[in-house]
């Protein structure tokens, strides 16, 4: 099983729409989540960190299920800015911080 | 907003060269990591870094591969003899904690 799966899409959608995207990681340890967003060859930029209550920033809303392994990501009312690939990123567990990279999926908000 | 900067932005170099990749991180940050993305695919951990020694590597990171934190701002990895197989693009991040800061990376081509 790969420590990270994600829909790599792409998901096409209009303007003003509701998208949601989905993960799964393999390390029940991972104790820190986050979602980052990357546009075409650039750095990762982090989108949020999920917290298991789940939390909401402005449009974006992010939810984690530390039983089922899963974390998800809910955009409203997509710009076009938000075309970019969201990458899911739980932690590799232990002190070190490092982080496990998904392959991503990618969005395309069309006028 | 403070910034992670690397240096070169892109660099060519013959195969079996060495090279020598730069990065200023944040300067309160505490844990210092190198990534690389293989163009078209997800990005990769390499190494941790605390405390100037390192605190995790990949399997990725191995002989050829080195860190060093020289004078307290910089942070370097040294790729000591290139393979075609390294061309991707290398990036630095440093964090306090959680939520790391990338820098805007090195493309590095071999060829």
């Amino acid at each position: 099983r790969k420590e990270v799966e994600q829909d790599p899409g792409p998901f096409n959608v209009p303007e003003g729409a509701t998208v949601a995207f989905n993960c799964t990681y393999s390390n029940s340890a991972s104790q820190s989540f986050f979602w980052y967003r990357q546009d075409c060859r650039k750095e990762p930029k982090l989108l949020m960190s999920v917290y298991s209550s789940g939390n909401e920033d402005g449009r974006f809303t992010a939810q984690l299920n530390r039983a089922s392994q899963y974390i998800s990501l809910l955009i409203r009312d997509s710009k076009l800015s938000d075309s970019a690939t969201y990458l899911c990123v739980p932690d590799g567990s232990g002190n070190t911080g490092k982080l496990i990279f998904g392959q991503g999926t990618t969005l395309q908000v069309k006028p | 907003e403070p910034e992670v900067t690397q240096t070169p932005s892109h660099q060519v170099t013959q195969m079996g060269q060495e090279v020598i990749l730069r990065c200023v991180p944040i300067s309160n940050h505490l844990y210092f990591y190198w990534y690389r993305q293989i163009l078209g695919q997800k990005v990769e951990f390499l190494v941790s870094f605390y405390n100037n020694e390192i605190s995790e590597k990949s399997e990725i990171f191995d002989d050829q591969f080195s860190v060093e934190r020289p004078d307290g701002s910089n942070f370097t990895l040294k790729i000591r003899s290139t393979k075609l197989e390294d061309s991707a693009m290398y990036f630095c991040a440093s964090s306090l904690k959680y939520g790391y800061t990338f820098g805007s990376g090195t493309r590095l081509t071999v060829v």
